[in-house]
Order: C-alpha cells, then sequence, then structure tokens
C-alpha cells in the first residue's frame, strides 16, 4: 500500500523530556510538511521541507526541530523547549497541487 | 498573513437534510482545499479549487469558488450519517509568487448527521 504512515498513534512523556515523532512515505514526494492541530483549530504549519537534506521553519517552529535524511523520512523531535506540546500533530507530503495527510500521532506531555 | 474563517463552527443536521459550510479568506485564493477529518485521524482529500466560479462535485458533495476568490463554500445534498466529521477549508500561502505547498487552515466545521 502507498501512504503515509506515522507512529506512534499515541504517544506519552513527562514533561522535560525530548521525544521524536515519526513520519515516512512511500509515495516518493519530494515535499513533506509538519502540521500540528489543537482543539477548536484548524492545523498550524511547524516545518516543510522542499527536498532532501534541506528543510524551513513554518508558522509556529520554537521549540520543534526536523531532520530530511531521506526522502521518505521527515522526523519531528519535539523538544523540552516547547511550552504547550501536548496536541495531535500531522504530517503530509506533496506532489503537484494535493496534499496527502498521515494519520496522525496524538502527544501528551504531564 | 492569510486567514480562513469558516462558519458555522459547528452543525447538527437531520439526515436527509441539505447543509452548506463557508469558507472565507482575508486574501485573494490562488488554491482552495477542503478535507474532511474524523476525530482523532488524518485528513481526507476532498477538492481543490484555483479557478474564481469554479466548481467540482464528488457524489453528494460540492465546493464552489466565488468569483472574486476570497470565498468558498462546501455543499453537502441528502446528507447521510457518513458525512459526519470535521470539515476544513486550506489555503496555499504565497510568499514571493511561490507556494511551497504550505497551507493555511481554518478553524474546522464539526458537522452532526443524525439518523
Amino acid at each position: 500500500d502507498g501512504g503515509i504512515t506515522q507512529s506512534p498513534k499515541y504517544l506519552f512523556r513527562k514533561e522535560g523530556q525530548n521525544v521524536t515523532l515519526s513520519c515516512e512515505q512511500n509515495l516518493n514526494h519530494d515535499a513533506m510538511y509538519w502540521y500540528r492541530q489543537d482543539p477548536g483549530q484548524g492545523l498550524r504549519l511547524i516545518y516543510y521541507s522542499q527536498i532532501v537534506n534541506d528543510f524551513q521553519k513554518g508558522d509556529i517552529a520554537e521549540g520543534y526541530s526536523v531532520s530530511r535524511e531521506k526522502k521518505e523520512s521527515f522526523p519531528l523531535t519535539v523538544t523540552s523547549a516547547q511550552k504547550n506540546p501536548t496536541a495531535f500533530y500531522l504530517c503530509a507530503s506533496r506532489q503537484g497541487a494535493k496534499q496527502y495527510f498521515g494519520p496522525g500521532t496524538r502527544l501528551t506531555v504531564t | 498573513s492569510q486567514e480562513l474563517e469558516q462558519s458555522p463552527q459547528s452543525l447538527i443536521v437531520q439526515e436527509g437534510k441539505n447543509l452548506t459550510i463557508n469558507c472565507t479568506s482575508s486574501k485573494t485564493l490562488y488554491g482552495l482545499y477542503w478535507y474532511k477529518q474524523k476525530y482523532g485521524e488524518g485528513l481526507i482529500f476532498l477538492m481543490m479549487l484555483q479557478k474564481g466560479g469554479e466548481e467540482k462535485s464528488h457524489e453528494k458533495i460540492t465546493a464552489k469558488l466565488d468569483e472574486k476568490k476570497q470565498q468558498s463554500s462546501l455543499h453537502i445534498t441528502a446528507s447521510q450519517p457518513s458525512h459526519a466529521g470535521i470539515y476544513l477549508c486550506g489555503a496555499d500561502s504565497i510568499a514571493g509568487g511561490t507556494s511551497y505547498g504550505k497551507l493555511t487552515f481554518g478553524q474546522g466545521t464539526i458537522l452532526t448527521v443524525h439518523p
């Protein structure tokens, strides 16, 4: 099956710990994106990457980091510097005009 | 920056009724996307509109982009419980004439369909 996978679906961490969310795609898409979704709000862009070994900050990049060492992988690290990390995180990839989304990871930090 | 406002924020309808969700932009829309989301899941692509006056349909869902390209509507005919979910509009963020595929989203409309 082709598509975008995110793991795990649920993630729990203690405050002060860094955590890395996985995003893998086998669609051979060049561009990949990370969004955050909070209750009652739409998605907000964290980071995006147009090509391997290159990425750019989105609207809310503070407290997050990414890497793009392979075309199919775009992991997101939520660092202890992120003040409100509890949220639903969505990864996406794009080819042409259509953007495809993964199933999401719900991160809870206590 | 571009802002998208969706209305209504939530909608409860009886099965079989028609309904409309609106998405209004503070700036000209260069690419308007409609997605559906089940709670706690990823987004499912519904339709994309680019041209003023454009209209697209898929099964019982029709999306339109107005001539001025600042407002879009999503219309569902004869709603069914399977239509329930969160509907989100998203727009390409244009910077220096280039999109980079970054999308700005509205806050979403929660649709409930009672059987």
